[in-house]
């Protein structure tokens, strides 16, 4: 069965320094892979994806993420935290075979220390 | 282009009421998901609406139900509401679907159940 596990349920960084938040992935066929980012009260908000192609991707404030398809693996980095990216952080993939919807992982969340 | 709308943003019930939740998805997109949200088991599919067919259905019972408009509005009922159902309800609508096209969340209703 598809599944996605991200590793670390909380991880805290100091302002400035680099992150890397895990994702593995468990699936069958080529799958499309997602980062989402949620602040508190709010919606998920979408910080890249991977279809295909160059296996890094760039996103949105400053994020990055490699698929490494030996390692079913599609973690999240960003170079230098800032104290406005503490929020929750989840892992993607889709289309699962049984039903086309998106499988999301249990997210991990981000504490920046000043 | 205006986002994701849910409303209400939140709602208290007793057991054994019944809720609607309503959500209006961005302009120019047919799918229409909704998830469940708690601490204890994350982002849950509920189902997912397309051109105001339901195309695909999570592991849900059937006091969850919903439908869609002709204008891609979506509306998700709970009957007969249980403690447990109280969480974070999602919407997200998207071009082609989870898991084939991003997501773009709403803010989510907060629902509880007393």
């Amino acid at each position: 069965a598809q599944s996605v596990t991200q590793p670390d349920i909380h991880i805290t960084v100091s302002e400035g320094a680099s992150l890397e938040l895990r994702c593995n992935y468990s699936y069958g066929a080529t799958p499309y892979l997602f980062w989402y980012v949620q602040s508190p009260g709010q919606g998920l908000q979408l910080l890249l994806k991977y279809f295909s192609g160059d296996t890094l991707v760039q996103g949105i404030k400053g994020f990055e993420a490699e698929f490494k398809r030996s390692q079913s693996s599609f973690n999240l980095r960003k170079p230098s935290v800032h104290w406005s990216d503490a929020a929750e952080y989840f892992c993607a993939v889709g289309p699962t075979v049984h039903n086309n919807d998106m499988r999301f992982g249990a997210g991990t969340r981000l504490t920046v220390k000043p | 282009k205006a986002g994701v709308t849910q409303t209400p943003r939140y709602l208290i019930k007793t057991r054994g009421q019944q809720v609607t939740l309503s959500c209006s998805p961005i302009s120019g997109h047919r799918s229409v998901s909704w998830y469940q949200q708690t601490p204890g088991q994350g982002l849950q599919f509920l189902f997912e609406y397309f051109s105001e067919t339901q195309r695909n259905k999570g592991n849900f019972p059937g006091r969850f139900s919903g439908r869609q408009f002709s204008n891609s509005r979506s509306e998700m009922n709970v009957s007969t509401l249980e403690l447990g159902d109280s969480a974070l309800y999602l919407c997200a609508s998207s071009t082609q679907g989870p898991g084939n096209s991003p997501l773009h969340f709403g803010n989510g209703t907060r629902l509880t159940v007393t």
